[in-house]
């Protein structure tokens, strides 16, 4: 059964950078079938999709946050991370790490749902 | 961007009785390839619903997704009160950009 765990500081100061990793366990994230993606959820707020990245490398973010935020990939470990950097405080959010089902129709691939999310771990942004 | 907007916001229902949650999308939803999360509190979300109106594996059936261009519904058929949680759909029709929409709450009376 595939589970992923998310770790990382619980707090970072504004301007720096939030690092966290995902630790992928019971599969193989060098699937050619998933991407990887993370996702964020401020308090009390919707959830929104950071980025996704593939085994081989290929990266996608979100327009809104692509300007801060690099994905990458560690095969030899089984794992995924997000750098985040200039965080605020709109920054502060629980952070979940998810497999995507990498979905292919008439001869395109596509980003699609996520299933299963790690449990999620809290950041918050202070001084 | 694709902009999903949720309602209701709230909605609060008896065991046993029928929830109707809405998605809708500011422009069509390609191929309706949208998809349905069960969040309870303090957990991860859970999927539900994807390519509109298929199951995920292990989802009771009282759960049905439908649906289509612009408007997306997910329908608990006969409420239970281990479904209070918020509900959130997730368009990736406008795949490599995905959105969310901002929850419905379900509370059981």
């Amino acid at each position: 059964q595939l589970q992923l765990q998310e770790s990382g500081p619980g707090l970072e100061k504004p301007s720096e950078t939030l690092s966290l990793t995902c630790i992928v366990s019971g599969g193989s994230i060098s699937s050619n079938s998933y991407y990887w993606g993370w996702i964020r959820q401020p308090p009390g707020k919707g959830l929104e999709w950071i980025g996704s990245i593939y085994y081989s490398g290929s990266i996608y973010y979100n327009p809104s946050l692509k300007s801060r935020v690099t994905i990458s990939v560690d095969t030899s470990k089984n794992q995924f991370s997000l750098n985040l950097n200039s965080v605020t405080a709109a920054d502060t959010a629980v952070y979940y790490c998810a497999r995507e089902t990498k979905y292919c129709s008439g001869g395109n691939c596509y980003l699609s749902w996520f299933d299963p999310w790690g449990q999620g771990t809290l950041v918050t942004v202070s001084s | 961007e694709i902009v999903l907007t949720q309602s209701p916001g709230t909605l609060s229902l008896s065991p046993g009785e029928r929830a109707t949650l809405s998605c809708r999308a500011s422009q069509s939803v390609g191929n309706n390839y949208l998809a349905w999360y069960q969040q309870k509190p303090a957990q991860a979300p859970r999927l539900l619903i994807y390519g509109a109106s298929s199951r995920a594996t292990g989802i009771p059936d009282r759960f049905s997704g439908s649906g289509s261009g612009t408007d997306f519904t997910l329908t608990i058929s006969r409420l239970e009160p281990e479904d209070s949680a918020v509900y959130s759909c997730q368009q990736y029709g406008s795949s490599p950009v995905l959105t969310f929409g901002g929850g419905t709450k379900v509370e059981i009376k």
